[in-house]
């Protein structure tokens, strides 16, 4: 239990569709990271949130966005769906740079399929 | 990109001690190596970090060579829970670049 929850768990989509996957982040933690994971890799880095401004972005295109709020939750955007884009989606939340403590607490992830 | 090497599978016997290698011979001064791993269908797991000297916590033990070119992650007791991909990860901060990791596979 890491205290990180992500929703929803599974969903279907279709080529160009927008998606909005929503996460809730530890209490305290003013860090957010969100991570693509493909069947059979590693995550992937796709960007970092803090205290509600981008903070580093991995490789990947503008269609990828994202949304910090102060309530502690985060929202991970795509727009115009891609076969490519099916996987899992990953959210860790963290201490800042300057006071991390070497952990991400991991949520379980939502499972984006695109048809 | 990832800094790390790491074997693509291993095998461990329950009960004993699972040593997982990881090279990383371009760590700068100031980074850390990081253990995570990854069971089926889960999101990523803390195991232990460190800079320089050697870590232990209550899941693992990690040994770091004098150069900081390699390092070894051992759990001391591996059951079949341990059973998972184990990522080494070298940088610093929390931006975490994960590579392929290791798949070890506890047999009874």
């Amino acid at each position: 239990e890491t205290g990180v929850t992500q929703s929803p768990t599974h969903l279907i989509k279709t080529r160009g569709q927008q998606v909005t996957l929503r996460c809730s982040s530890q209490s305290g933690h003013n860090t957010v990271s969100w991570y693509q994971q493909a069947l059979g890799q590693g995550p992937q880095f796709i960007f970092q949130y803090y205290r509600e401004e981008e903070n580093g972005r991995g490789n990947f295109p503008p269609r990828f966005s994202g949304l910090q709020f102060p309530n502690y939750s985060s929202e991970l955007n795509v727009n115009a769906l891609e076969l490519d884009d099916s996987a899992l989606y990953l959210c860790a939340s963290s201490l800042g740079q300057g006071a991390f403590t070497g952990e991400l607490f991991f949520g379980e992830g939502s499972r984006l399929t695109v048809l | 990109d990832a800094k790390t090497t790491q074997p693509t599978s291993m095998d461990c016997a329950e009960g004993r001690a699972a040593n997982l290698p990881c090279n990383h011979s371009t760590i700068s001064g100031n980074e850390y190596v990081y253990w995570y791993r990854q069971i089926h269908s889960q999101g990523p797991q803390y195991i232990i970090h460190g800079l320089k000297n050697n870590e232990t916590n209550e899941m693992a033990s990690l040994i770091i060579t004098e150069d900081r070119k390699s390092s070894t992650l051992i759990l001391p007791h591996a059951t079949l829970r341990d059973t998972a991909v184990y990522y080494c990860i070298v940088t610093y901060g929390n931006k975490l670049v994960f590579g392929a990791g290791t798949i070890l596979r506890v047999k009874s």
